[in-house]
Formats: structure tokens, sequence, C-alpha cells
């Protein structure tokens, strides 16, 4: 079965610093892959979606990039604030009608 | 445009007892899923409905969950009777599933489910 692995620490940057978490995945190539953002006490909110097809995808300081071969997502927010601390969930999908496997997720505070 | 509502926000139950979540999905939205969210882990899907049809059961323990969504919108969770490892946030959510299409998912804010 598939699996996910998000680094299980938390990741603690400066302020305005780039913060870059990692998503890494065994088995199947799924077919996309999404990130959502957690807050405590709060429902995922969802943030990017990319596609196996895709390389790279931008919006506003958010960076999502995919790389099949090494079965890895990287997730990057620059100049990063206070106010992106949470914890934030990788998960994909084959496609189709094919559930959506969540990974732990990784808590990433941003220090003043 | 409302979001996906979840009540109760918060429960807690004596073991044994029983115990019912609602979830009112995105209106429009054909597909709603209940997940179970243990702490420090991600969700894990329990069951997921296309409107009115239960189409992905495999994870949901039947001998003490149960789910129903009548008339395709609303949806209710029971377990009876809890036990202690149930404990958990059960997370609600909805999307426009198709089967070409991607399933970007909205959540609900979940309800926090303590079992003494």
């Amino acid at each position: 079965s598939q699996k996910i692995e998000q680094n299980s620490e938390a990741l603690n940057i400066q302020e305005g610093k780039t913060a870059t978490l990692t998503c890494n995945y065994t088995n199947y190539s799924p077919a996309y892959l999404q990130w959502y953002r957690q807050d405590p006490g709060r429902g995922p909110v969802f943030l990017l979606l990319i596609r196996e097809n895709e390389k790279e995808k931008r919006k506003e300081r958010l960076k999502v990039t995919f790389d099949t071969t090494l079965k890895q997502s990287l997730f990057h927010i620059t100049a990063s604030q206070p106010a992106d601390s949470a914890t934030y969930l990788c998960a994909l999908s084959r496609g189709g009608y094919n559930k959506l496997i969540f990974g732990a997720g990784t808590r990433l505070a941003v220090h003043p | 445009e409302a979001g996906v509502v979840q009540s109760p926000r918060y429960k807690i139950i004596e073991k044994k007892q029983p115990v019912a979540f609602w979830c009112n999905p995105i209106s429009g939205h054909n597909t709603l899923y209940w997940y179970l969210q243990n702490l420090g882990q991600g969700p894990e899907l329990l069951i997921r409905y296309e409107n009115e049809e239960a189409v992905d059961d495999s994870q949901l323990p039947k001998d003490r969950f149960s789910a129903e969504r009548l008339k395709g919108v609303d949806s209710t969770l029971k377990i009876q009777p809890a036990e202690l490892g149930d404990s958990a946030v059960y997370l609600c959510a909805s999307s426009l599933l198709s089967s070409g299409g991607t399933d970007t998912q909205y959540f609900g804010p979940g309800t926090r489910l303590t079992v003494l």
C-alpha cells in the first residue's frame, strides 16, 4: 500500500526565510499530489495541487515541486511570516475516484 | 458561501455509550467524506458517499460504526457502543469529484470526541 513520509519533527525558521517541507512516497506514482494547511482545532484547508506531468506550481508565496523519479514533492513558502505557522499535510491520489491518502503532516513554526 | 458545517464541535461520553455526528456539506457538492484524525496523524478515510450511495466504506469498522446520507445532502456518522480507542477528531469533507478530475476537498472544523 502507499506510504507517505513527512518530517515528523517541527520545522523552526526565522521570519523572512524560506521554509521547505518534504513529502516522500513509496509504491505507485500518484496522478496528482496536494498540499493542505491545518491550524489547531480546524480542518485542513487546500493550498495547491500538482499533477504528475508538472514539475512545478506556484501560488503567491507558495511553490510546489514534484519529482516522480525521486518520488518526492517539496513545498516552499518564501518570505515566511509568523502567520504561516501551522501543520502542512501532503496528500496524493491515483486520480479519478481513487481516494486521497494523507501524510501525517509537518508542523512549521515561524519565529519573529 | 457557507463552508462544511459539523456539529457538535466537542463531545465527551462514557465508554459503551452511543454518539452521533452531523455534517452539512457545501451546497452542490456531490461527494461527502468522513475521516478520522488521531493526534499527530493525517486524516484517514472512513467512508465516502457519491450522492446518497456509500461507494467506499472499506475502512469503516462496521461492527460499531454506521453512517447515512439521506437525500444525498446531510450526513450522520454514529458509533455504538463507543470505546476508549475511538477518542479522536472526526472530520467531514465535501467535493465535486468526477471520474476524470481531481479531488479538492473542503473540510469542516471537525468534532473532537473524548471517550472516558
